[in-house]
């Protein structure tokens, strides 16, 4: 069954401090990972998106990774700011006759001065 | 660029009516569209995906004579749910892709749905 897991749930941090966050997927067969940020009551603005090959991807202080063989990604915050406060979700693609896209349940991230 | 609007933004509307939601892809020609609906503290729930000028998919369990969805064009979709009851109050997301299958998907700004 095609799955994306995310950890934690709900984290609170120090404006200034790193945090990362974590995506399982076991989906199959892979085609990509995303990862979104949603502001509350917006939609989702795309943040980073990875293919098979690719082990990194930086946008500016998010830097994602992904580790196809253990299916396992990561979102890592830099000197985080209040902005950065949202929930952030996972979205893996299957490869199939047209991509079947699975949403993780988000991290709600609570950046506080 | 890759700019996706929703109209409206908010719309609160009586048991029974129906409501009309656009989604706009403003920069570019969405061969495919997605309709999500979001409820509290949830993530998205892919409601159906459609591309121009066909029918739409939509997931199991979604009524596709209560939620009408139109793809007349490249640039503009529309949902309307139909004879609106108050469990249709929700958020409801468009997103629009660029190429083949879902490999980039544009998000709009979301609706908020509440039916009295």
């Amino acid at each position: 069954k095609n799955q994306v897991e995310q950890s934690p749930q709900s984290l609170i941090i120090l404006e200034g401090k790193n945090c990362t966050l974590q995506c399982n997927y076991t989906v199959s067969p892979f085609s990509n990972l995303r990862w979104y940020k949603q502001d509350t009551g917006r939609g989702p603005v795309s943040l980073t998106i990875m293919t098979f090959s690719e082990n990194t991807k930086s946008n500016g202080r998010y830097t994602a990774t992904l580790d196809a063989d253990t299916k396992q990604s990561s979102l890592h915050i830099t000197a985080s700011q209040l902005s950065d406060s949202a929930s952030y979700i996972c979205v893996v693609s299957a490869k199939t006759s047209y991509d079947k896209v699975i949403f993780g349940p988000g991290t709600s991230l609570s950046v506080i001065p | 660029g890759a700019v996706v609007s929703q109209h409206p933004s908010r719309v609160i509307c009586k048991s029974g009516t129906s409501v009309k939601i656009e989604c706009r892809s403003l920069d570019f020609q969405a061969t495919t569209m997605f309709w999500y609906r979001q409820f509290p503290k949830q993530s998205l729930m892919l409601m159906a995906t459609s591309n121009e000028g066909s029918k739409a998919t939509y997931e199991q369990g979604v009524e596709k004579d209560k939620f009408l969805i139109n793809h007349a064009s490249l640039t503009l979709s529309t949902l309307t749910v139909t004879s609106a009851h108050p469990e249709d109050s929700s958020f409801y997301i468009c997103s629009a892709g660029t190429g083949t299958g879902a490999y980039e998907q544009y998000f709009g700004p979301g609706t908020r749905l509440t039916v009295t």
